[in-house]
């Protein structure tokens, strides 16, 4: 079946410093591909809307010059988390939807761990 | 109210069981219901994709869909203790560019 995957899985930085996280759909091409953020024992939020080749679409409230996204190709989206802080530490996962025969199925990545220290 | 509700549990049940996982909307215009399975620290997997109203069988799992309620169901039989993780309910709404409302999430131990 489809694969989305995403890297690192984990990954520890000191506050301040800016981290960047790879998605990719490893055999479907994706024209948007959505972020996530998930606190402990929470759902997912939406950040943002990562559209190929054009700016991204962010949810009320998110920061988008804290959360630089990019959509270089059909099957790479980017979320950068720029002069992180300790408060950004979370869970994030990222998502795409494979047009297929049946409709479109969401697949999500393996999320990645940000602890900012 | 939210827009889509689902009771967060805990659900503890034993080995064997049937475990109903529920989520209701208020939104008409939702199409397409998904449920996913989260592992604690892992992504969440897709489990089951359906768009119409009636029932969708894959194995041990059974999703149910009431759009006339706005009610959907999860089953799981003969449940393992690999079944233990969070169940996620999501949705879209047709034209909706793939923006998935989701439920809570339900936790659910299966003890042996």
């Amino acid at each position: 079946g489809a694969v989305v995957s995403q890297h690192p899985s984990r990954v520890i930085c000191k506050s301040g410093t800016s981290v960047k996280i790879e998605c990719r759909s490893l055999d479907f091409q994706a024209t948007t591909m959505f972020w996530y953020r998930q606190f402990p024992k929470q759902s997912l939020m939406l950040m943002a809307t990562s559209n190929e080749g054009s700016k991204a679409t962010y949810e009320q409230g998110v920061e988008k010059d804290k959360f630089l996204i990019n959509h270089a190709s059909l099957t790479l989206s980017t979320l950068t988390v720029t002069s992180a802080h300790p408060e950004d530490s979370s869970f994030y996962i990222c998502s795409a939807p494979d047009r297929g025969l049946s409709g479109n199925t969401i697949y999500f990545g393996e999320g990645s761990w940000l602890t900012v220290v | 109210q939210k827009e889509v509700e689902q009771d967060p549990g805990p659900l503890s049940v034993p080995e064997g069981a049937i475990v109903s996982l529920n989520c209701t909307y208020s939104n008409s215009a939702f199409q397409y219901f998904m449920w996913y399975r989260q592992y604690s620290r892992k992504g969440p997997e897709l489990l089951m994709y359906t768009y119409s109203s009636g029932n969708k069988e894959d194995g041990r799992f059974t999703a149910q869909v009431d759009k006339s309620s706005k009610y959907i169901s999860l089953f799981i039989r003969d449940s393992q203790p690999s079944d233990s993780a969070t169940y996620l309910c999501a949705m879209t709404l047709t034209g909706g560019g793939n923006k998935l409302t989701f439920g809570t999430g339900t936790q659910l131990k299966v003890e042996l």
